[in-house]
Order: structure tokens, then C-alpha cells, then sequence
């Protein structure tokens, strides 16, 4: 199947650790991007990232990270775990200029306690 | 990145009734996008009008675009069960930039 998956699914975690959310795609799309996903629903851009060029939304903490081995991967590392963490993390690629919009994962919900 | 708006917030309807949701964005866009999220689930890309387009079709689907207006309207007809879930629109700018709304929650009543 053609799409964009993430793992895990669910993470549990308590304050203070450093997680990482893996996300992978083989639709051949130059872009990547993370988004959180707050309990009001609101989406809000973490990164975008191509081969060129990676854009950070300076409202993002430095406690995450992306980090991408290859074009098809974007991970999401996050450093000392805070309680305001805890949201949906979606990942998601498009490809310029096709028209085709975003592809989206399925979601991470990060609960930390 | 938050700057759209849609209204309604939320909309109940009837099975079988249609259902318009409506988008304004506040500057000059490439494209105006809308998804779909069921609950706990990601988003899915449903279609996308470009800023030279007054009209498209998908389907049930039936997405209006004003530039003049920077608005957009999606209609959904004939709604169904399946259709129960929260619509987003999203507004490409020129430096390709996704704006998102806050999205309505739609919910079909059988």
C-alpha cells in the first residue's frame, strides 16, 4: 500500500524521558512535515522538510527534533517529556506542483503522566 | 499557521439532508484545500480548488471558491452516516505554506 505510516500508534511516557515517533512514506514526495494536533483539534505546523531545506515553526520548543536518514523518512525526536506534550502528532508528505494536497498518517497520541 | 476560520463549528443534520460548511482565509492564496479527519484518525485529502477556479466536483463533494471574498464553501449532498466527521479547510500561500482552519464537526443524525 501506497501511503504514509508512522509508529507507534499510542506512546505512554512520564515526564522527563526522550521519545521518538518514526515516520516513513513511498509515495515519492519531496516534502515532509509534523503536526501536532492539541485536544481543540487545532493542527499546528511543527516542520517541514525537504531535501533542500528544512523549515521550523519558531514557536516549537528545541526539546524536538526532526531527523531524516532519506527522503522517505522524517522522525520526531523529543527531549525531556513535559505534560503540555501530550497531544496527536500526525505526519504527513505532498509532492509540489501535483495538486494532490497532503497524505497524512494515521496519528501518534503521546500522553505524557 | 492558525488564520483560517469555518463556520459553522459544528453542524447536525439529517441523513439524506446536505451539508454546506464555509472557509475565509485573509490573504492571496495559490489553492484552498479541504480534509476530512474521522475521529481518531488522520486526515484525508478530499480536494483541492486553485485560485483560478470558481467551482469543482468531486463525487457528492461540491467545493465554491471567491478570491474576491477569500472565501470558499464545501456542500456535501445527500449526507450519510459515513460522512459523520470534522472538515478542514487549508489555504496554500504563495511561499506554499499550509494555513489550516479550526475545522467543523459534522455529525449525520440517521
Amino acid at each position: 500500500d501506497t501511503a504514509v505510516s508512522q509508529t507507534p500508534k499510542y506512546l505512554v511516557t512520564q515526564m522527563g524521558n526522550d521519545k521518538s515517533i518514526k515516520c516513513e512514506q513511498n509515495l515519492g514526495h519531496d516534502t515532509m512535515y509534523w503536526y501536532k494536533q492539541d485536544s481543540k483539534k487545532f493542527l499546528k505546523i511543527m516542520f517541514s522538510y525537504n531535501n533542500k531545506e528544512l523549515i521550523i515553526n519558531e514557536t516549537v520548543p528545541n526539546r524536538f527534533s526532526p531527523k531524516s536518514p532519506d527522503k522517505a523518512h522524517l522522525n520526531l525526536h523529543i527531549n525531556s517529556l513535559e505534560l503540555g506534550d501530550s497531544a496527536v502528532y500526525f505526519c504527513a508528505s505532498s509532492q509540489a506542483g501535483t495538486g494532490s494536497g497532503y497524505t497524512f498518517g494515521s496519528g501518534t497520541r503521546l500522553t505524557v503522566v | 499557521s492558525q488564520q483560517g476560520e469555518e463556520d459553522p463549528q459544528a453542524l447536525s443534520i439529517q441523513e439524506g439532508e446536505n451539508a454546506t460548511m464555509n472557509c475565509s482565509y485573509k490573504t492571496s492564496i495559490n489553492n484552498l484545500q479541504w480534509y476530512r479527519q474521522n475521529s481518531g484518525r488522520g486526515l484525508v485529502h478530499l480536494i483541492l480548488i486553485r485560485s483560478n477556479e470558481r467551482e469543482k466536483h468531486s463525487g457528492r463533494l461540491r467545493v465554491t471558491l471567491d478570491t474576491s471574498k477569500k472565501s470558499s464553501s464545501l456542500l456535501i449532498t445527500a449526507s450519510r452516516a459515513a460522512d459523520t466527521a470534522s472538515y478542514f479547510c487549508a489555504t496554500e500561500e504563495s511561499n506554499y505554506q499550509l494555513i489550516w482552519g479550526a475545522g467543523t464537526k459534522l455529525i449525520i443524525k440517521p
